[in-house]
């Protein structure tokens, strides 16, 4: 089973959608959680971090399930600018940085 | 103002040859990362270091050597052995110590063999 898996997508979806990504990781270890959003042919940037309380930024809520060891990421009233890939990250015991092969997200207009 | 560099951003390299990517981080983190990823996939983990002089095997690190000499420098070579090296290649850095620990990574290099 790999550490951190997602489902590749793509994930087409209209202008306006709601959409959800979910992660799921094998390490129960795991320490911190993270969303990072990658561009085509760009290098991963960090979108947001995963707490268990649940962490929003603007149209953008991240959620942490310890217990069943997943983390998802909700995008509200989708714009074309989020079309990129987001990439789950699980970091663990030696702070061993693990991402999933992320979820291809494409806005239509 | 600090960061992770990576050089050169475009490299081209013949059949047979060893190349070095270079990835120098001034942010004082421990931990550094080299990361594959070919067109439309993935990253994939080639090889790890949590501390100066120790490093470990990612999931793909057949073809490829690394070295860990000074903390804030991660150069990683593609050896002939790699048989299909054509792919972009991430470094990364990230903080050992801490809970909340963040990678931040170098912009890249795009390697082609020709």
């Amino acid at each position: 089973r790999k550490e951190v898996e997602q489902d590749p997508g793509p994930f087409n979806v209209p202008e306006g959608a709601t959409v959800a990504f979910n992660c799921t990781y094998s390490n129960s270890a795991s320490q911190s959680f993270f969303w990072y959003r990658q561009d085509c042919r760009k290098e991963p940037k960090l979108l947001m971090s995963v707490y268990s309380s649940g962490n929003e930024d603007g149209r953008f809520t991240a959620q942490l399930n310890r217990a069943s060891q997943y983390i998802s990421l909700l995008i509200r009233d989708s714009k074309l600018s989020d079309s990129a890939t987001y990439l789950c990250v699980v970091t663990g015991g030696y702070q061993k940085v693990t991402f999933g092969t992320g979820t291809k997200l494409q806005v239509i207009p | 103002d600090g960061g992770i560099t990576q050089s050169p951003k475009y490299l081209f390299r013949k059949e047979g040859q060893n190349v070095t990517l270079s990835c120098e981080q001034n942010l004082n983190h421990d931990a550094m990362y080299w990361y594959r990823q070919d067109p439309g996939q993935g990253l994939r983990l080639i090889y790890y270091s949590q501390i100066v002089n120790d490093f470990q095997k990612g999931d793909i690190a057949e073809g490829y050597s690394v070295s860990r000499e000074k903390k804030e420098s991660f150069p990683l070579t593609v050896t002939s052995a790699q048989k299909n090296p054509t792919a972009f290649y991430l470094c990364a850095s990230s903080i050992r110590e801490g809970g909340n620990t963040e990678a931040f990574f170098g912009q890249g290099t795009r390697l082609t063999v020709v």
